[in-house]
């Protein structure tokens, strides 16, 4: 079993939908969480991240962070086509260098 | 802004040929990190390197090798390069040792024939 598991889609959703992406991951002593987004042929660049449980909101985006369910969720509010990327969930335990990333999930967004 | 920048975006090689990738930021991290990128695997690290002339293997070390003789620079090096090391390679760097957000590259695509 993979410490982090996301869905790798591809999620293809109208222009104006929410969006949910998720994660789930097995080692509980993850305290931070970090979802990057990377565009095709670039590098990964950092969207969200939250520290521990709960909810961090910045614009359009929301983190979702449930260590009970071992469950992180990004929701994208009205979604446009500059959102089409693929996002890449990521984690860490406390003093530490390592990341674990999940495999990424392909977002389109139609027009 | 951080820059980190790799010195090919596409490289194309032949299977035992010694290769070289070359990272470089631009704000005095400590950290830097290689990455390969493969689909359906994620992003999966092969060194860390925390100061200069100091590395740490990472999850997937071998066949490749790692050089920081200076703060900014951090050199990937494929020994002899095969065909299972045709990948999408990122380098990253961060400021400090624990969480601290981790700033990539653009990435080089390397395929060895």
């Amino acid at each position: 079993q993979k410490e982090v598991e996301q869905d790798p889609g591809p999620l293809s959703v109208p222009e104006g939908a929410i969006v949910s992406l998720n994660c789930t991951y097995s080692n509980s002593a993850f305290q931070y969480f970090m979802w990057y987004r990377q565009y095709s042929r670039k590098g990964p660049e950092l969207l969200m991240y939250t520290y521990s449980s709960g909810n961090k909101e910045d614009g359009r985006f929301t983190a979702q962070v449930d260590k009970s369910s071992k469950y992180i969720s990004l929701f994208i509010r009205d979604s446009q086509p500059s959102d089409s990327a693929t996002y890449l969930c990521a984690m860490s335990t406390s003093g530490t260098y390592k990341y674990i990333f999940g495999t990424g999930t392909r977002l389109k967004v139609l027009a | 802004d951080v820059k980190v920048t790799q010195s090919s975006r596409y490289l194309v090689k032949r299977t035992g040929e010694k290769v070289f990738l070359e990272c470089v930021q631009d704000m005095d991290h400590e950290n830097m990190f290689w990455y390969r990128q493969d689909p359906g695997l994620g992003l999966r690290l092969i060194y860390f390197s925390y100061d200069v002339k100091m590395k740490e293997k990472g999850d997937i070390p071998e066949g490749y090798s790692v050089s920081r003789e200076k703060k900014e620079r951090f050199s990937l090096i494929l020994e002899s390069a095969s065909t299972n090391q045709t990948s999408m390679y990122l380098c990253a760097s961060s400021l400090t040792y624990s969480y601290n957000e981790q700033f990539f590259g653009p990435g080089t695509r390397l395929t060895v024939l």
